[in-house]
């Protein structure tokens, strides 16, 4: 099956600091959604992203399906933004596959 | 909120115990899939449900099962539960290729 690496597996910034993180992914797909997992164990979506670039606030992404990566750019950090960050994608009708994760802190 | 919805949001039970985990999608999405989450870990597709009928199957234990009603609700059970099925069980739906997850029901087993 489709298999989903994200990098790096943990990432500690301080607030205010700007960080990329990236999802490679080993075949064409259909969907690429990214999400976050709160603290409190919510997942949020923050992205349907199959290609292209999007911009919600001080959080992006983009990406290049030919190239099979992603990237999620969060700017200007603030605590709130910690928890981890999960890229996830389809292909076909199959079921959404999801990546490691990228673990984020950022601290005060 | 996501429009899905997960009941109950806790459950605490014991080994060898048997329990009930609900999903409603949001209105109008015709199916459901099921994920397990153990302690820091990824996310594992357990079962895919589509207008009432099984259509895909994942990394699903034999005592576990679900099934999606007429009113597109779903459940998931869980049975013989041992310590390692601790976990954050979430249900989520899509109209399309757009998932969306409710907010996971956490089980602890003790």
């Amino acid at each position: 099956g489709i298999q989903v690496e994200q990098s790096p597996p943990d990432l500690i910034l301080q607030e205010g600091a700007n960080s990329t993180l990236r999802c490679n992914f080993s075949d064409s797909v259909n969907n690429l959604q990214w999400f976050h997992q709160n603290p409190w164990g919510q997942l949020i979506n923050l992205f349907y992203i199959p290609s292209g670039t999007k911009q919600n606030g001080r959080l992006s992404a983009t990406t290049v399906a030919t190239e099979r990566y992603s990237l999620l750019y969060i700017s200007s950090s603030q605590t709130t933004d910690s928890g981890v960050y999960f890229c996830a994608v389809v292909k076909g009708a199959q079921k959404l596959v999801f990546g490691q994760g990228t673990r984020l802190t950022i601290n005060p | 909120d996501s429009g899905v919805t997960q009941t109950p949001k806790h459950l605490i039970t014991a080994t060898g115990q048997r329990v009930t985990l609900r999903c409603s999608p949001r209105s109008g999405d015709l199916s459901v899939y099921w994920y397990q989450q153990s302690l820091d870990q990824g996310l594992q597709f357990l079962i895919q449900y589509y207008n009432g009928e099984e259509r895909a199957k994942g990394n699903i234990l034999e005592r576990f099962s679900a099934q999606q009603f007429p009113d597109l609700h779903s459940e998931l059970n869980l049975s013989s539960l041992e310590l390692g099925d601790s976990a954050l069980y979430f249900c989520a739906s899509s109209a399309g290729l757009i998932y969306t997850f409710g907010s996971g029901t956490r089980l602890t087993v003790v």
